[in-house]
């Protein structure tokens, strides 16, 4: 085990609403990234999170947004959700924003129907 | 295109036997490649990690090799285990793009007895 915990652990969503995924990072660790894994395919950077401010993004688009906490834990929110959107969410935390080890959670599985 | 590409896309073994997994990049420059083992369902966890100088890297059974000139990578895995059935990631950090890890597809590795 990581430390690094993800809630929930499966989540169901119909089209167009919006959902927040949760993350709590390795004690210590002060940078958050988050990816989206689509089913058969490598994880795709979205964003990191480094000292509650955001430090790098991915291709995706602004209907995907984040928020880091002080105690480091982080938020991932998708509004208006697509079917496309449906994959694994995982984030990962590290103790620096510069290429450090990063250490992945089990993971968020969001179903959009 | 994808800037990292591994092959085969997924392999059967039988128990005991070894295998060699390969991962071909266009990234470049670069400042480190990642191997990472993921368990269906679960996050990546990390197998070795390799500069841009290094050809090889050992962790346990798993070794990592790494030809710069060629761009090309591979891990080596001596007498499988069941355990050993899983997802195996290529990761490409690119120079100065520490915060966004570029993920190849995968390898699906199956053990069998």
């Amino acid at each position: 085990e990581t430390g690094v915990t993800q809630s929930p652990t499966h989540l169901i969503k119909t089209r167009g609403q919006q959902v927040t995924l949760r993350c709590s990072s390795q004690s210590g660790h002060n940078t958050v990234s988050w990816y989206q894994q689509a089913l058969g395919q490598g994880p795709q950077f979205i964003f990191q999170y480094y000292r509650e401010e955001e430090n790098g993004r991915g291709n995706f688009p602004p209907r995907f947004s984040g928020l880091q906490f002080p105690n480091y834990s982080s938020e991932l929110n998708v509004n208006a959700l697509e079917l496309d959107d449906s994959a694994l969410y995982l984030c990962a935390s590290s103790l620096r924003q510069d290429g450090d080890e990063q250490y992945f959670g089990p993971g968020t599985r969001l179903t959009v129907t | 295109k994808n800037q990292v590409e591994q092959s085969p896309q997924s392999l059967i073994i039988l128990e005991g036997k070894n295998c060699t997994l390969q991962c071909n990049y266009t990234v470049s420059p670069f400042s480190n490649l990642r191997w990472y083992k993921q368990d269906t369902g679960r996050g990546p966890v990390s197998l070795t990690i390799m500069t841009f100088s290094e050809n090889t890297k050992s962790n346990g059974r798993y070794t990592a090799t790494l030809d710069a000139d060629t761009k090309q990578s591979s891990l080596h895995i001596t007498a499988s285990q069941l355990s050993d059935s899983a997802s195996y990631i290529c990761v490409v950090i690119p120079s100065g793009g520490y915060n966004k890890l570029i993920f190849g597809a995968g390898t699906r590795l199956a053990v069998h007895p």
